[in-house]
């Protein structure tokens, strides 16, 4: 079946200006995560949203930052007056949490450009 | 908050010679998993380790599962080109989230 998506591929912004990145999940998975990955760097986890349960935002760097999720479907990540400093690949992931083994499948990301 | 460790950061190989990367978790952890991403590309799962003292195979790969259920190791015998790459461990998972280590990238020469 189809793995996880994520839109645009490529942003590029100018600084000031909002964004909005896609991630469309596995279907059936109720874990979703957002990360950041800047170039050569770690996976900077951003948010978690599992099922109905209020999502963990222990992550998001700033109050610039923010994301939603419908249901167990789509997830938006909205950075608002990007900075330069938010250039980065964008990566979502999926997972069915169930408890068992819990592969986490990545989308491809965005990657982002802030000029 | 759970923190995951790993060293080093950064190994460069000859192709051929052995690698390991160490991962270590400040709480015990459920399980272990570890993921692969390529230059370029997302991470990508390799194996999830459950047991205490667990270890499992993958041909030239080999991952260990503490005794305490706190820390991890993959090993790689015999590097090749093809294992170019960042190798991440992550802890927890399930109803929990998952908590990725801080990743060792690797280098082969040829």
């Amino acid at each position: 079946g189809a793995g996880v998506s994520q839109s645009p591929s490529n942003k590029v912004t100018e600084k000031g200006k909002d964004v909005e990145l896609r991630c469309d999940p596995i279907s059936g998975h109720t874990a979703l995560y957002w990360y950041r990955q800047s170039l050569g760097q770690g996976l900077e986890f951003l948010i978690y949203f599992q099922g109905n349960s209020a999502p963990d935002k222990s992550g998001l760097p700033s109050d610039r930052f923010s994301a939603e999720r419908t249901g167990e479907s789509v997830s938006t990540l909205t950075i608002q007056r990007t900075q330069q400093e938010d250039s980065a690949v964008y990566l979502c992931a999926s997972s069915l949490a169930t408890g068992g083994t819990d592969t986490q499948y990545f989308g491809p990301g965005t990657r982002l450009t802030v000029l | 908050g759970q923190q995951v460790m790993q060293i080093p950061q950064y190994q460069h190989v000859q192709e051929g010679e052995d690698f390991t990367t160490y991962c270590n978790s400040s709480t015990t952890l459920s399980n272990i998993q570890w993921y692969k991403q390529r230059p370029g590309g997302h991470p990508v799962f390799l194996i999830q380790l459950v047991k205490s003292g667990e270890v499992k195979k993958q041909k030239r790969l080999t991952f260990q599962f503490g005794e305490a259920k706190k820390n991890s190791s993959l090993h790689i015998t015999a590097t090749q080109t093809t294992d170019v790459g960042t190798y991440f461990c992550a802890g927890g998972g399930g109803f929990q989230k998952l908590v990725f280590g801080t990743g060792t990238r690797l280098l082969v020469s040829p």
